[in-house]
């Protein structure tokens, strides 16, 4: 199994260009998450998608959307990208039962300039 | 959702237990505690959960207070691999499956 990937691993993009990580799953979870962590900070919730079919803002969803494509693909796009978002962004994913441990992804460096 | 308060930084010698402490004084009847770890330039990973008894697992130990207001993470014989970046998270067993990370504690094990 590969658990969770994401795509790609780094990015740089200049102010306004848009884009979407990519985040897919093979362990059949019902749960996905997107996270952005800063330098020397915690990791921040954007986006939810408790199961398929739905999505659910986080602490800092502003300048995101996501799409939840089916139950092992969760997308995040930037649609005018700007250098407050330069971030590690990580996709999460979890059966949200029982212990609901989160599975995380290597993360995607993004470097908005 | 309830917070969680742990220090900025820890220092420990390679094969010495280490206790890393964390405060939830608004921690709820139905809050779990989950501890993660994130090693350096990698994705966080699970350590251990609990809700009121202690509970050990092959990682670590989670011993939790009596009033559950405090919990600590503790690694019994602390390793260079242990170096990283340790969470303590509250979850709500009967709300959403969200996470809210702190900014955790860094361990710094010594050779």
């Amino acid at each position: 199994n590969a658990g969770v990937t994401q795509t790609p691993k780094f990015q740089v993009l200049k102010t306004g260009q848009s884009m979407t990580l990519q985040c897919a799953q093979d362990m059949n979870h019902n749960s996905m998450y997107w996270y952005r962590q800063d330098p020397g900070m915690g990791l921040r919730l954007i986006y939810y998608s408790a199961s398929e079919g739905t999505t659910d803002k986080g602490e800092v969803p502003n300048g995101y959307n996501v799409s939840r494509l089916n139950k092992r693909e969760f997308s995040l796009r930037l649609e005018s990208a700007a250098p407050s978002q330069t971030s590690v962004y990580f996709c999460a994913s979890s059966e949200p039962s029982g212990i609901n441990e989160q599975f995380f992804g290597p993360g995607t460096r993004l470097t908005v300039l | 959702d309830a917070k969680t308060t742990q220090p900025n930084s820890m220092e420990s010698n390679e094969e010495e237990p280490v206790h890393l402490p964390c405060n939830h004084s608004t921690i709820s009847g139905t809050d779990y505690i989950h501890w993660y770890r994130q090693l350096p330039s990698q994705g966080p990973e699970y350590v251990i959960h609990g809700l009121t008894s202690n509970v050990n697992n092959r990682m670590a130990s989670l011993a939790i207070a009596e009033d559950r207001k405090s919990s600590t993470l503790i690694l019994h014989r602390a390793t260079l691999r242990d170096a990283a970046v340790y969470y303590c998270i509250l979850r709500d067993v009967g709300g959403t499956y969200k996470y809210i990370f702190g900014t955790g504690t860094r361990l710094k094990v010594l050779a």
